[in-house]
C-alpha cells in the first residue's frame, strides 16, 4: 500500500506571494491533518479535515487554509507568504482520524525570500 | 503551545549503548506516542502507548507512561548508527495531536 505523498516536496517563493501544498492520504484513510515544522517553535497542529469537513483547526492566522476533496486529497493554501512562513509543511492521515496512529508523507519544504 | 516538554534535548552514545529519552506532558491525555525524523524528513511511527497502559514494547524499543506523574520514556536498547535521528512524543487529547520539541540522538560508530 502506498504511502502519504505530498507534492511538491521543494518549494521556493516571494513575500506576498501565495502557494498550495498537495497531500494524498494512504488509500482508505479519510482524515489528513497539516502541521508546520520550524526550528524555532517545532511542530505546530494546523488543521484536520475528515470527509472534506475541516474538524479540528490549530491557532494560525486566516492566511492559512485547507480543503479536502472527496476522494480524500487535500491541499493547503497560504496566501501573503511571510518570511516566518518558511518551514516544512507535514501532512498525515488515518483512517477515521480521532485516536488513531497518524502516517506522514515526505513533507513539502517551503522557503519564502 | 507545546505540550510535551522532552528531555534531554541532544544526546550523543556510542553505538551498541542503550538510549533513553524523556518526555513530559501537562494535561490528560488519550495516548502518547513517539515518533522517529532524519534529518528534515518526514515523521515515522514508532508506537503508541494508551493512558490506561504502563508499558509496551516493540522490537528494540521500550516505552514506559506515568500518567499520575504526566511523563513518558522512550529507551532503545543496543543502539545502531541508523537510530540517529530526531525523537519526538507526541500527546493526543480529543483529537489533535500535541508534539514536543524532540531530542536529537547521535549514535557514535
Amino acid at each position: 500500500k502506498a504511502g502519504v505523498t505530498q507534492t511538491p516536496r521543494y518549494l521556493i517563493k516571494t513575500r506576498g506571494q501565495q502557494v498550495t501544498l498537495s497531500c494524498s492520504p494512504i488509500s482508505g484513510h479519510r482524515s489528513v491533518s497539516w502541521y508546520q515544522q520550524t526550528p524555532g517553535q517545532g511542530l505546530q497542529f494546523l488543521f484536520e479535515y475528515f470527509s472534506e469537513t475541516q474538524r479540528n483547526k490549530g491557532n494560525f492566522p486566516g492566511r492559512f487554509s485547507g480543503r479536502q476533496f472527496s476522494n480524500s486529497r487535500s491541499e493547503m493554501n497560504v496566501s501573503t507568504l511571510e518570511l516566518g512562513d518558511s518551514a516544512l509543511y507535514l501532512c498525515a492521515s488515518t483512517r477515521t482520524g480521532g485516536l488513531d496512529t497518524q502516517y506522514f508523507g515526505p513533507g513539502t519544504r517551503l522557503t519564502v525570500l | 503551545s507545546q505540550q510535551g516538554e522532552e528531555d534531554p534535548q541532544a544526546l550523543s552514545i556510542q553505538e551498541g549503548e542503550n538510549a533513553t529519552m524523556n518526555c513530559s506532558y501537562k494535561t490528560s491525555i488519550n495516548n502518547l506516542q513517539w515518533y522517529r525524523q532524519n534529518s528534515g524528513r518526514g515523521l515515522v511511527h514508532l508506537i503508541l502507548i494508551r493512558s490506561n497502559e504502563r508499558e509496551k514494547h516493540s522490537g528494540r524499543l521500550r516505552v514506559t507512561l506515568d500518567t499520575s506523574k504526566k511523563s513518558s520514556s522512550l529507551l532503545i536498547t543496543a543502539s545502531r548508527a541508523a537510530d540517529t535521528a530526531s525523537y519526538f512524543c507526541a500527546t493526543q487529547g480529543a483529537q489533535k495531536l500535541v508534539f514536543g520539541q524532540g531530542t536529537r540522538l547521535t549514535i557514535n560508530p
